[in-house]
């Protein structure tokens, strides 16, 4: 089964609109992390936002807001005000367990926003 | 602050040919290492990971290995390169136990023809 599963391979924003990237994620483990990364067409990998599973708040870095829903199994990433640098690949990632950071990724979702 | 680099940036090789993948992290001491590979249009698979010198752990078989010779420093290689060897090559490091985040490289990529 998957660990983490995007199901959005592509989503157009315009500028200054909020978009929301969906990512849900499998595991039993009751400790786990949940983690958003963005790849401009340069290809590096930009960490964006972390989510602890044992967070009372949603995680907050700025536009970026992550939606966690526990419940569900559901850590989306919301993009407020969307800006043209914001169009990219966007990969939701999980690491198991308290101890190595080991993380599995997603298929991620590109993003275009347009002016 | 710390840095990560890679090199080459690119690489186009032959298949049978070795390779050599060098990453180095600065400004931090006793890292964790990792080394991922892109398939075109795909997320990241881990292939192996370190966290200490001479210490290496593979994800997945393949015509891959890794070496860490020193704390900072971590290799990527192969004897004879293989046609699905071709893809985009990502380090990553990350501080131990407790921190969260993984800081990836520039990433190298790979092209066996």
């Amino acid at each position: 089964a998957q660990k983490i599963t995007q199901t959005q391979p592509g989503m157009f924003v315009q500028e200054k609109e909020a978009v929301t990237l969906d990512c849900t994620y499998d595991t039993s483990d009751p400790s786990y992390g949940l983690f958003w990364y963005k790849q401009p067409s340069s290809g590096e990998m930009i960490f964006l936002i972390y989510q602890g599973s044992y967070d009372q708040q949603n995680a907050t870095e700025g536009r970026y807001s992550l939606n966690f829903q526990k419940a569900r199994k559901s850590a989306n990433l919301v993009i407020s005000a969307s800006q043209l640098g914001d169009s990219a690949m966007y990969f939701c990632a999980m690491r198991e367990g308290r101890g190595f950071q080991k993380l599995v990724f997603g298929t991620g979702t590109r993003l275009l926003v347009s002016p | 602050s710390q840095t990560i680099h890679q090199w080459p940036a690119t690489l186009v090789q032959p298949v049978g040919s070795p390779l050599s993948l060098e990453c180095t992290v600065e400004g931090t001491s006793n890292p964790n290492l990792y080394w991922y590979r892109q398939a075109a249009g795909r997320g990241l698979q881990l292939l192996f990971y370190s966290v200490g010198i001479g210490q290496i752990s593979s994800e997945v078989p393949q015509n891959l290995s890794a070496s860490r010779p020193q704390d900072r420093q971590f290799i990527l290689s192969s004897k004879k390169l293989l046609l699905s060897d071709s893809g985009f090559y990502l380090c990553a490091w990350a501080q131990g136990i407790g921190h969260n985040e993984q800081f990836f490289g520039p990433g190298t990529r790979l092209t066996v023809l």
